[in-house]
């Protein structure tokens, strides 16, 4: 089955606590991004991959870091949470060009 | 800034009329608009597009019009189904950053 997979779907963490949320594909999409999703706000992108070892900063990058160093994978690091990341983040993929997006089925994250 | 806007936070509509949701934005640049559903603990689901060459496009009981003079898209749906109670979201995407912008959101209510 076509999907974006994303680990873990909840977690509470403490502030300045390093952490990491999983991304994996299997449709072999070039493009690949992570979303936060806050009240009022909707979907706000942080950051984006148009491919391996290629990722540019979204709209809210301030405190996030992210890697692709394969294709199908696309982790989003915390390096120090704070609790104004607390929010349920999507991560997305979508082959070149214009194409729908597909989306996992998200992770909240509390920071306390 | 919000380049993308959905100036309804919420609908409500019976069951078998027809349900309209709107979204303005604001870059003449974007060339594809998208639609997304959005159920509780779900990612959200793409439901229909349309690219700027065109101004309409159907699937089904699901229409996506644009109208580039007024920089507005609408999603119109009919009849409408208690099944499609959902937040909705429009997207744009921006072909200078490979961006995909969201709106903040129309939750729909169908009344059985």
């Amino acid at each position: 089955e076509a999907q974006v997979t994303q680990n873990p779907r909840y977690l509470i963490t403490v502030t300045g606590k390093k952490l990491t949320v999983t991304c994996s594909q299997n449709m072999n999409h070039e493009y690949m991004s992570w979303y936060r999703q806050d009240p009022g706000l909707g979907l706000r992108q942080i950051y984006y991959s148009m491919n391996v070892e290629v990722t540019d900063k979204g709209d809210v990058p301030e405190g996030y870091k992210v890697s692709r160093k394969e294709k199908r994978n696309f982790p989003l690091i915390l390096e120090s949470p704070s609790p104004n990341q607390t929010s349920l983040y999507f991560c997305a993929s979508s082959p070149p060009g214009s194409s729908p997006l597909h989306f996992g089925n998200g992770t909240r994250l509390t920071v306390t | 800034d919000q380049q993308v806007k959905q100036n309804s936070p919420s609908l409500s509509v019976q069951e078998g009329r027809i349900s309209i949701l709107n979204c303005d934005y604001t870059n003449s640049m974007f060339d594809y608009f998208l639609w997304y559903k959005k159920y509780p603990a779900e990612g959200p689901t793409f439901l229909i597009s349309i690219s700027s060459i065109k101004d309409k496009n159907e699937d089904g009981r699901f229409t996506v019009f644009l109208n580039k003079s007024a920089k507005h898209l609408s999603l119109h749906i009919v009849p409408s189904q208690p099944g499609d109670s959902a937040v909705y979201f429009c997207a744009a995407s921006d072909p200078g950053t490979y961006k995909y912008i969201f709106g903040t959101g129309t939750r729909l209510k169908v009344l059985a």
